[in-house]
């Protein structure tokens, strides 16, 4: 079974930037596991901000940014937003019936 | 807008069952394939399984094989999750959520599922 890594907390200061990365035991990601970053807040459902390695939906403000960086996928957030305090967790898709979770990284605004 | 509804979570007892569904509203759900995705505090998010838009296949995750059935009525706009041999591990709240490109696109609220005698 496949294992998603993540950093498990990282701090950001309003308007700065911030990257979280999102690594694989199997070896590099590309762009064939169609990265994914979801948002977190308490108490809420998850809401995908990044699918497909780069892409956004709607909702996705402009400071979100998703690439591949090295061997991982990356979230970028540039100009940090007292909202944006909340889990982020990177979805990894090996093949139909492996779409593996990493176990989050609790962003701090601060 | 698009709305996702879960429900028919519960307390079941282990070896138990349940049926989860999810109604669909504001796209067109006959257009969408559809999963269901569960997250617990310990073991974090899991993706549970996934259905075409037609029905016609389904995949999924090797611990819930053999034991859950995912399918689908368009005419009724509503995904269905049967939840057969149930186990202490299944605790979790399932979510459903549309798909897109291998990920997630809207997701529903969730539904409280616990196993436990």
């Amino acid at each position: 079974q496949a294992v998603v890594t993540q950093e498990p907390s990282l701090t950001v200061s309003p308007g700065g930037t911030v990257t979280l990365t999102c690594g694989s035991s199997t070896g590099t990601v590309t762009g064939r596991h169609f990265p994914s970053w979801l948002q977190q807040k308490p108490g809420q459902a998850p809401r995908t901000v990044i699918y497909d390695t780069n892409k956004k939906h709607s909702w996705t403000p402009a400071r979100f940014s998703g690439s591949l960086l090295g061997d991982k996928a990356a979230l970028t957030l540039s100009g940090a937003q007292p909202e944006d305090e909340a889990d982020y967790y990177c979805l990894l898709s090996y093949d139909v019936t492996r779409r593996v979770f990493g176990g989050g990284t609790r962003l701090t605004v601060l | 807008q698009v709305q996702l509804v879960e429900s028919g979570g519960g307390v079941v007892q282990p070896g138990g069952s349940l049926r989860l569904s999810c109604a669909a509203s504001g796209f067109p759900f006959s257009t969408y394939h559809m999963h269901w995705v569960r997250q617990t505090p310990g073991t974090g998010l899991e993706w549970v399984a996934f259905i075409r838009d037609n029905g016609k296949t389904q995949y999924y995750a090797d611990s819930v094989r053999g034991r859950f059935t995912l399918s689908r009525d368009n005419s009724r706009n509503t995904l269905y999750l049967q939840m057969n041999s149930l186990r202490n591990d299944d605790t979790a709240v399932y979510y459903c959520a549309q798909d897109i490109m291998w990920g997630f696109e809207n997701w529903g609220r969730g539904t409280l599922v616990t196993v436990s005698s």
